[in-house]
């Protein structure tokens, strides 16, 4: 089956300095894989998505995401974190063993940036 | 209006209601999905639609009812709900198409409350 794990359900950063949140995931086959984020009182947000071609890519936000397939991740990065990136935030991986987009999601990993 | 709207945003209702949620999206997707977030838990896809048909029923209670009426609209129906049903109730679209994968587009959610 198709899954993604977020090992830390709270990542710690202070404004200015580079963020990371981790994803790695479980696939048979080729991955197809999403990030998201959740602000308070808000529906999911699609920030970026990896499906074929080179492993660095870019998305909403300045956010960016390596695709790293030796080590089965794809960890969600900026360069410089604001405090108004704090929010809850998403891995998710297509299903292909669905004729649809059914995406199975992470548990999510709350991201709190301090002044 | 763009993108994916929900109403209501807020609803309490007791076990012997029958309320229902509504979405719309204006993104000229054609594939629409039913979602339930709860606290601490991984998001839970409920149903999901591909060109008005349903392709996906989660193993959901009978006491939610989707209904599909065209591409762009999604209800979710409530009767004699429980407690534990309480939640973020959150819609989303997307293109589907075969061989092909698709993010997600979430609505604001409807945040539900049984009493």
């Amino acid at each position: 089956a198709q899954s993604v794990a977020q090992p830390e359900d709270q990542v710690n950063v202070a404004e200015g300095n580079p963020l990371t949140v981790k994803c790695t995931y479980s696939v048979s086959g080729n991955p197809y894989l999403f990030w998201y984020v959740q602000y308070p009182n808000r529906g999911l947000q699609f920030l970026l998505k990896y499906i074929t071609g080179d492993n660095l890519v870019k998305g909403s936000y300045g956010f960016e995401a390596e695709f790293n397939k030796s080590q089965t991740s794809f960890h969600l990065k900026k360069p410089s974190a604001l405090v108004s990136d704090s929010a809850l935030y998403f891995c998710a991986v297509r299903d292909l063993n669905t004729g649809f987009q059914k995406l199975v999601f992470g548990t999510g990993t709350r991201l709190l940036v301090s002044p | 209006e763009t993108g994916v709207t929900q109403t209501p945003r807020h609803l309490v209702m007791g076990m012997t209601n029958k309320k229902s949620l509504k979405c719309e999206q204006h993104l000229g997707h054609n594939a629409m999905y039913w979602y339930k977030q709860s606290a601490k838990k991984p998001l839970e896809l409920m149903f999901v639609y591909s060109l008005e048909e349903r392709v996906e029923n989660n193993s959901v209670p009978s006491r939610f009812s989707p209904e599909c009426p065209n591409s762009s609209h999604l209800f979710l129906h409530l009767h004699t709900l429980q407690p534990e049903d309480s939640a973020l109730y959150l819609c989303a679209s997307s293109q589907d198409r075969m061989g092909a994968s698709y993010e997600q587009y979430f609505g604001p959610g409807t945040r539900l409350t049984v009493t």
